[in-house]
């Protein structure tokens, strides 16, 4: 099964302030089909995962412009702008290239 | 609107078989590229993959969980069920249900998730 590294586990972050979580695949994640199937979730406390981005860096309806996402190879990262309170909760990467679709142990975004 | 919404029971004895039902609203699982997985989810730990189940029937497993595990729809109904066989208290976990977008290869729209304790 690929895996899925993420850093940090723990982010304190100031309200207002940019954050930053990296995923590092344990394997390239481009499929035959040209796509890379690289999902970021976030789950706040007490909620059910709910997705961000799709496909590396397509913000998914109704997410705020505050997050975005990028790859460089098998390295990929997820940013928010400025931090709001709404966004304390745990962030997960996935992916979907490789059979089984496998998820990074997530990141735990905290205000400082 | 899409929803889904997992059921089943909170507390299983050790070694019973555990049965789950997802029902769903604002899509069919006829339509072609439809599929809902089963994703679980320890208390304090990270999201694990389960089972999903295609529009035509096609069934996938989580390959260390393949022998325990059997997933199923009702599409008259709108319901994935999931039974798990020999249920163990490492199994305690939140179960949820959730759709794959075919194309974008993500969970698009999750259930609320169900807990479930496995104790004697």
């Amino acid at each position: 099964d690929i895996v899925m590294t993420q850093t940090p586990l723990s982010s304190p972050v100031t309200l207002g302030q940019p954050a930053s979580i990296s995923c590092r695949s344990s394997q390239s994640l481009l499929h035959s089909d040209g796509n890379v199937y690289l999902s970021w979730l976030q789950q706040r406390p007490g909620q059910p995962p709910r997705l961000l981005i799709y496909q590396i860096s397509n913000r998914f309806s109704g997410v705020p412009d505050r997050f975005s996402a990028s790859a460089a190879g098998s390295y990929f990262t997820l940013k928010i702008s400025r931090v709001e309170a709404e966004d304390v909760g745990v962030y997960y990467c996935m992916q979907a290239t490789h059979f089984p679709c496998t998820f990074g142990q997530g990141t735990k975004l905290e205000i400082k | 609107q899409v929803t889904l919404r997992e059921s089943g029971p909170a507390l299983v004895n050790p070694t019973q078989t555990l049965t789950l039902t997802c029902t769903f609203s604002g899509f069919s699982l006829t339509t072609s590229g439809m599929s809902v997985s089963w994703i679980r989810q320890p208390p304090g730990r990270a999201l694990e993959w389960l089972a999903r189940i295609h529009w035509d029937d096609d069934k996938y497993y989580n390959t260390s969980l393949k022998t325990r595990l059997t997933i199923s729809k009702d599409t008259s109904k709108n319901q994935v069920v999931l039974s798990m066989t020999n249920m163990d208290p490492v199994d305690t976990a939140t179960y949820y249900c959730a759709r794959l977008e075919w194309q974008q290869q993500a969970f698009d729209i999750w259930g609320q998730g169900t807990m479930v304790t496995v104790s004697s």
